[in-house]
């Protein structure tokens, strides 16, 4: 059974700091990673999709880097604000019509 | 910017009835997909459709659920005789490339949570 795993469950940071989270998933039968915004009572918004080993992708203060060699992705917000709380979803795509999630990292950046 | 609506945004209902959840996705797109998550659960995919027939399902997408693109433009989720283990939030979600695509990019509506008592 495929699995995808996302550390840590949850964060909670102070406005300003910088942040990192980890998606883990098999390096085997990789097509791409997808990693999504998701505030609660709204849809999940996309943000990056990532397919080739090495690649980097950056949305404002949001960035992505993928290694598919040994199965992981890190996610990196800099400066974080308040308005960055949410739950941070990966999703593995293996080249079939769908996607397989981790757990979420849930986020929280106070004041 | 385009979005994927879906309707309702919840609904509770009798264990053994029927639902119907709906979904606009956005407008050229042409694949699409159902997606639930239990509370608590990861968020798993349930089917995906093209060229108005399934062309994925996972094993949760038993007889009592079943898929439909009515009108060209609605997309729907039928299950049949719901249970109380049915009660999740149901993910509708297109996109304009097929789901192997590497590029592609899924998007997701709001979701609707179901209730089932």
């Amino acid at each position: 059974i495929l699995n995808v795993e996302q550390s840590p469950q949850s964060l909670h940071v102070q406005e300003g700091d910088s942040t990192n989270f980890t998606c883990s998933f098999p390096s085997s039968n990789f097509y791409a990673l997808h990693w999504y915004r998701w505030e609660t009572a709204k849809s999940p918004e996309a943000l990056f999709v990532m397919t080739l080993n090495g690649d980097e992708k950056k949305k404002g203060r949001i960035s992505a880097t993928l290694n598919t060699k040994e199965g992981y992705s890190y996610l990196y917000i800099k400066g974080s604000q308040p308005e960055d709380s949410a739950t941070y979803l990966c999703a593995m795509n293996t080249g079939f019509q769908k996607l397989v999630f981790g757990t979420g990292t849930r986020l929280l950046v106070s004041p | 910017e385009p979005e994927v609506t879906q309707t309702p945004s919840h609904q509770v209902t009798q264990m053994g009835q029927e639902v119907i959840l709906r979904c606009v996705p956005i407008s050229n797109h042409l694949y699409f997909y159902w997606y639930r998550q239990i509370l608590g659960q990861k968020v798993e995919f349930l089917v995906s459709f093209y060229n108005n027939e399934i062309s994925e399902k996972s094993e949760i997408f038993d007889d009592q659920f079943s898929v439909e693109r009515p009108d060209g433009s609605n997309f729907t989720l039928k299950i049949r005789s719901t249970k109380l283990e049915d009660s999740a939030m149901y993910f509708c979600a297109s996109s304009s490339r097929p789901g192997p695509d590497p590029g592609n990019t899924i998007y997701f509506g709001e979701g609707s949570w179901l209730t089932v008592v």
